[in-house]
């Protein structure tokens, strides 16, 4: 099976909390990771936890890790049309080794 | 933050020809580079690791006579796709490292491969 697995699709209004979901498969994995890709552009590093943490807290952003259950969550507060794009979960098992992906999650905001 | 260039960011080539996309870390030495391709709306997946003054690691179902990857410096790796095909059609992504004790990958704006 997948390592990385993600819901494919979310759809908020304007305003609204978007919560992103991901689960692993790996519990050696030691770093885990959020990133952003906007239509036709690179990767975007949004926010990234280590293993020992339960959650992370930056600006709009909230990352919440159940590592019993292998459940990484991306919460993004007052969601604007801005945010639109592709979210990816990725895993590393130690610091500057190869990520391992999830198929990504496309957000679409309305307004 | 620590930036990672590509050039080019777009190509078209004919099927047949040999194409090269460059990786530079502009202000960091990155003792490893990986390459990643990225199928329209699937995953990035990681094709080689590649590290400074040695030979590349290919991952599995990856040919490495047809990647051509080298590291011939801290800041530039290069990633020749040859006798490229229509199937070689993708977004190539780079991404750099400066070391083993860092937290994390800082990835370029990747090239658009278009095969004719």
């Amino acid at each position: 099976g997948e390592d990385v697995e993600q819901s494919l699709f979310l759809s908020v209004r304007e305003g609204d909390s978007s919560v992103i979901n991901c689960t692993y498969t790996d519990s050696s994995s030691t770093y885990l990771y959020w990133y952003k890709q906007e239509p036709g552009a690179g990767l975007q590093l949004l926010t990234y936890i280590f293993s020992n943490m339960d959650m992370k807290q930056d600006q709009r952003l909230t990352v919440l890790l159940n590592k019993k259950d292998k459940h990484l969550s991306l919460r993004i507060a007052d969601t604007q049309t801005g945010d639109s794009a592709i979210y990816f979960c990725a895993e590393s098992k130690q610091a500057g080794t190869a990520l391992i992906f999830g198929k990504g999650t496309t957000l679409s905001v309305s307004s | 933050g620590a930036v990672v260039s590509q050039h080019p960011s777009w190509v078209i080539c004919k099927s047949g020809t040999s194409v090269k996309i460059e990786c530079r870390s502009l202000d960091f030495q990155a003792t490893t580079m990986f390459w990643y391709r990225q199928f329209p709306k699937q995953s990035l997946m990681l094709m080689a690791t590649s590290n400074e003054g040695s030979k590349a690691t290919y991952e599995q179902g990856v040919e490495k006579d047809k990647f051509l990857i080298n590291h011939a410096s801290l800041t530039l790796s290069t990633l020749t796709v040859t006798s490229a095909h229509p199937e070689d059609s993708s977004f190539y992504i780079c991404s750099a490292t400066p070391g083993l004790r860092t937290d994390t990958q800082y990835f370029g704006p990747g090239t658009r491969l278009t095969v004719l």
